[in-house]
């Protein structure tokens, strides 16, 4: 079974339209951590935002916000008025301790959503 | 500050042949780890260091993968007898820490060919 699952390969949409990129993932911990990273055509992983699991708070930062709901192990992430420089693959990530040999913080990615804004 | 640098941006090989690809963390990171992206996927990880010392190999595919930090600052991932399958591009980031959840910054990558 995926520990990180990104359903949506692709998603198209016109600028300024609100989109929504779905993650869910599985863990045994009950502490852990969960990353969003954007990986434009470029092809640098940037970082966007890290959340550990007792912070169930929603975050919001300018155009982006996350919603973590541990209820359903999910950690999705909205872009309202899209823009074509949010063209990217966006890349969910979880870091947990269970199973994990010689301590550390290794991430295990999803397979990424593919996201392409048009004019 | 300068971020992750990795060296070189390209490499293309024959199968068989011997490869070294390169990382510079962030000056300060203690942590550093190498990850490998195939067309299409999430990063996969390989391997972790904390300071000198390899801390957990788990991911590396086989012996042929091998990967140092003599000084705990720069590392060199090595890839013997290289074959086709091994083509990918080969990420490393580093971490102030290797604390759970501390946020690693990734270099631009290596892309690796080989024919």
């Amino acid at each position: 079974a995926q520990k990180v699952t990104q359903a949506q390969t692709e998603i198209s949409v016109v600028e300024k339209e609100d989109v929504t990129l779905d993650c869910v993932y599985e863990t045994r911990d009950t502490t852990y951590y969960l990353f969003w990273y954007k990986q434009p055509p470029s092809g640098e992983l940037v970082f966007l935002i890290r959340r550990n699991s007792f912070d169930e708070q929603n975050e919001i930062s300018g155009r982006y916000s996350w919603n973590f709901q541990k209820s359903t192990s999910s950690f999705n992430f909205t872009i309202t008025a899209s823009q074509v420089v949010d063209s990217a693959v966006y890349f969910c990530a979880l870091s947990e301790a269970w199973g994990v040999t010689g301590g550390g913080n290794k991430l295990t990615f999803g397979t990424g959503t593919q996201l392409k804004v048009e004019l | 500050g300068a971020g992750v640098s990795q060296t070189p941006s390209n490499k293309v090989t024959e199968k068989g042949k011997y490869v070294e690809l390169r990382c510079d963390p962030i000056s300060g990171h203690t942590a550093l780890y190498w990850y490998r992206q195939s067309l299409g996927q999430g990063p996969e990880f390989l391997i972790y260091f904390q300071g000198t010392g390899a801390a957990d190999d788990s991911g590396l595919p086989n012996d042929r993968f091998f990967a140092v930090r003599p000084e705990g600052s720069v590392s060199t991932l090595k890839i013997q007898r290289t074959e086709r399958g091994d083509s990918a591009v080969y990420l490393c980031a580093s971490s102030l820490t290797s604390l759970l959840g501390d946020t690693q910054y990734f270099g631009p990558g290596t892309r690796l060919t080989v024919l």
